[in-house]
């Protein structure tokens, strides 16, 4: 069974400060994805991952992904206010078996950030 | 191009009702997910498609059953209504880049 375990799950940030949130799955994929959803709405990709080492950078956020830890992370840069959302990560099931198929997504439960002044 | 939509946005029922939510996607994309969110628990995979005329299981599927007898539609049916299928229901479709694409989502209250 494909699980994702985030943490922390809960993160409050100070502005201008450095934050990393982790995102590590218990079977074998390289195929991982970054969303945010901001309260009430629906979710954004932010980060396709499909490589062991890939590496992804938009603004102040930054994805990698390492497939032999299974493990990814999202580290944010300097902490504005507007980065405050809930994050979540997601890993594509690989197949199992030849009846088996890509497709099968499994999400984390969300880190939900507060940035403060 | 609108994307992922999805209809109704807003549903109440009441326990042993029946309803069908409607996803439709304009991208021509292959597979097609629908999920329900609860507070505290992430995104949860109720079923989902490869391709048209063909559905799968996801972590939660029971009291649901879903059609994809269009590329472009996904429907996902409650026979039976019931307290705890009260959520927040998200659609989404992917095509050949992996990203998934989400429709706004249907609040749905059983009571």
């Amino acid at each position: 069974e494909l699980k994702v375990e985030q943490n922390p799950l809960f993160l409050s940030m100070q502005e201008g400060k450095n934050y990393t949130i982790y995102c590590n799955y218990s079977t074998t994929s390289d195929r991982l994805y970054w969303y945010r959803q901001d309260p009430g709405k629906s979710l954004e990709s932010l980060f396709v991952l499909l490589s062991n080492g890939a590496v992804k950078q938009e603004g102040r956020l930054m994805a990698s992904l390492d497939t032999k830890a299974r493990l990814s992370t999202l580290h944010i840069t300097a902490a504005v206010h507007d980065l405050s959302a809930t994050y979540f990560c997601a890993v594509d099931g690989a197949p199992r078996s030849i009846a088996d198929s890509w497709g099968k997504f499994q999400f984390g439960a969300g880190t939900q950030v507060v940035v403060t002044p | 191009n609108a994307g992922v939509t999805q209809t109704p946005k807003f549903r109440v029922l009441k326990t042993g009702q029946s309803m069908t939510l409607l996803c439709a996607q304009d991208m021509n994309h292959e597979y097609m997910y629908w999920y329900r969110q609860d507070p505290g628990m992430g995104l949860r995979l109720i079923h989902y498609s490869v391709g048209e005329g063909t559905t799968a299981k996801g972590e939660v599927p029971d009291g649901y059953n879903v059609s994809r007898l269009k590329k472009q539609n996904f429907l996902l049916g409650l026979e039976s209504a019931a307290p705890s299928q009260t959520s927040v229901y998200f659609c989404a479709s992917r095509g050949e880049t992996y990203e998934q694409y989400f429709g706004p989502g249907t609040r749905l209250t059983v009571t």
